[in-house]
């Protein structure tokens, strides 16, 4: 079993539309959630962090963790074409990060 | 501009041919990794190192190299390539062992034939 499990998609929105996407974990260790984002024939970047459980908003983007049910989850409103990207969620423990595989959300015009 | 390069972006090579992948960054940043993106597997460390000359082993390290001889820079080596190790490779910086940021490089798609 992976650490960090991540559906790998490829999901597809309408412009405007509520996006959801979820990572479950394994090692209770965790204590920091990060969401990435990649773009194509780019590294990925950092969206969001979370420590430990609870909810933190950026904008359109809320990232959400429940340490009780070992679930990591990104949430984009309004979603535009310019979100349309690979969205990687990592957890870390000690040292080091581990990835969840990816989720690639297109954002249809 | 703060940022991590790798040099090169694109590498197509054959088997048993020594390469060296660069790696540099230009924050000061103490902790640098290496990691391989496969479809389905993910981002995965190869190596990572917390400050000069102090390197250690991630979770796939069979095949690679790593030295640190200078805070900026982290080359990663493969002595013998095998197609096995045909993937998508990023460098990555954070500040020090406590940030939870990571800059990561534009990354070097290898081939080995």
């Amino acid at each position: 079993q992976k650490e960090v499990e991540q559906d790998p998609g490829p999901l597809s929105v309408p412009e405007g539309a509520i996006v959801s996407l979820n990572c479950t974990y394994s090692n209770s260790a965790f204590q920091y959630f990060m969401w990435y984002r990649q773009y194509s024939r780019k590294g990925p970047e950092l969206l969001m962090y979370t420590y430990s459980s609870g909810n933190k908003e950026d904008g359109r983007f809320t990232a959400q963790v429940d340490k009780s049910s070992k679930y990591i989850s990104l949430f984009i409103r309004d979603s535009q074409p310019s979100d349309s990207a690979t969205y990687l969620c990592a957890a870390r423990g000690g040292q080091n990060f581990v990835f969840g595989p990816g989720t690639r959300l297109s954002v249809l015009p | 501009e703060a940022q991590v390069t790798q040099n090169p972006r694109y590498l197509i090579t054959v088997t048993g041919k020594k390469l060296t992948v660069t790696c540099s960054q230009n924050m000061n940043h103490e902790y640098m990794s290496w990691y391989r993106q496969d479809p389905g597997l993910g981002l995965r460390q190869i190596y990572y190192s917390m400050n000069v000359e102090v390197t250690d082993k991630g979770d796939v390290p069979e095949g690679y190299k790593v030295s640190r001889k200078e805070k900026r820079n982290f080359p990663l080596i493969l002595e013998s390539p095998s197609p096995n190790q045909t993937s998508l490779y990023f460098c990555a910086s954070r500040a020090g062992t406590g940030a939870y940021e990571q800059y990561f490089g534009p990354g070097t798609r290898l081939t080995v034939t």
